[in-house]
């Protein structure tokens, strides 16, 4: 079984600033995937960046990184530059990495980007 | 290219009805799975089809179930339905070789 906790349930930060968001994944797998999700008012689900958890380099999109520390169960998503359209709920899921495997998800963090 | 469409956009229903939700994946994905997202909180996870076959299954009751079709579009169905129920329901699709999950925009149902 996987366990997501997303203990901030809301985040704010200037525009132009940096934010944080964490997230851990606690997991009997030893191999599997972990992915940022954003939701912003619409409701539509956006995958933001994936991580695989046996690749040591941090994945990087754009102006969004994580920062995965596996053995700390640590998942953070930076955001660099916020954006007002960044505004939205974050979401964390995992799935073990075997082929057509769920997501599971936690809570998510609100984040509000003020101008 | 067309992403996962979902259809109604929106449903009201009374209880003890009963309700069917669609869903089309992104063309090449033969992989479906379908989300109960309750207000102010994450994703739930219902079922996931692979190949028109039911690959896993959520913590659900009996009142919920789906199907694929062999053009991997699929159906959600619920009978009996609970005022529980309402919440907005999300398909996701991918390859089913590990990959991504892309999702649809949701069908919000509303049970009165």
């Amino acid at each position: 079984a996987q366990t997501v906790t997303q203990s901030q349930p809301e985040m704010s930060v200037q525009e132009a600033e940096t934010v944080t968001l964490s997230c851990t994944y606690d997991t009997s797998e030893s191999n599997y995937y972990l992915f940022w999700y954003k939701q912003p008012p619409s409701r539509q689900m956006i995958l933001v960046i994936r991580q695989e958890a046996y690749k040591q380099q941090n994945a990087t999109e754009n102006r969004f990184s994580v920062n995965f520390q596996k053995a700390a169960k640590s998942f953070s998503l930076k955001i660099s530059d916020s954006q007002l359209g960044d505004t939205a709920m974050y979401f964390c899921p995992g799935r073990p990495t075997g082929a057509n495997s769920k997501l599971t998800f936690g809570k998510g963090i609100t984040l509000s980007v003020r101008p | 290219d067309a992403g996962v469409t979902q259809s109604p956009t929106h449903l009201i229903k009374t209880r003890g009805q009963h309700v069917t939700l669609r869903c089309s994946p992104i063309s090449g994905h033969k992989s479906v799975s379908w989300y109960q997202q309750v207000l102010g909180q994450g994703p739930q996870f219902i079922f996931q089809y692979y190949e028109k076959e039911e690959r896993g299954r959520g913590n659900f009751p009996d009142r919920f179930s789906a199907r694929q079709f062999p053009n991997y579009s699929s159906e959600l169905n619920v009978n009996a339905l609970l005022l529980g129920d309402s919440a907005l329901y999300l398909c996701a699709s991918s390859s089913g070789r590990g990959n991504e999950q892309y999702f649809g925009p949701g069908t919000r149902l509303t049970v009165t």
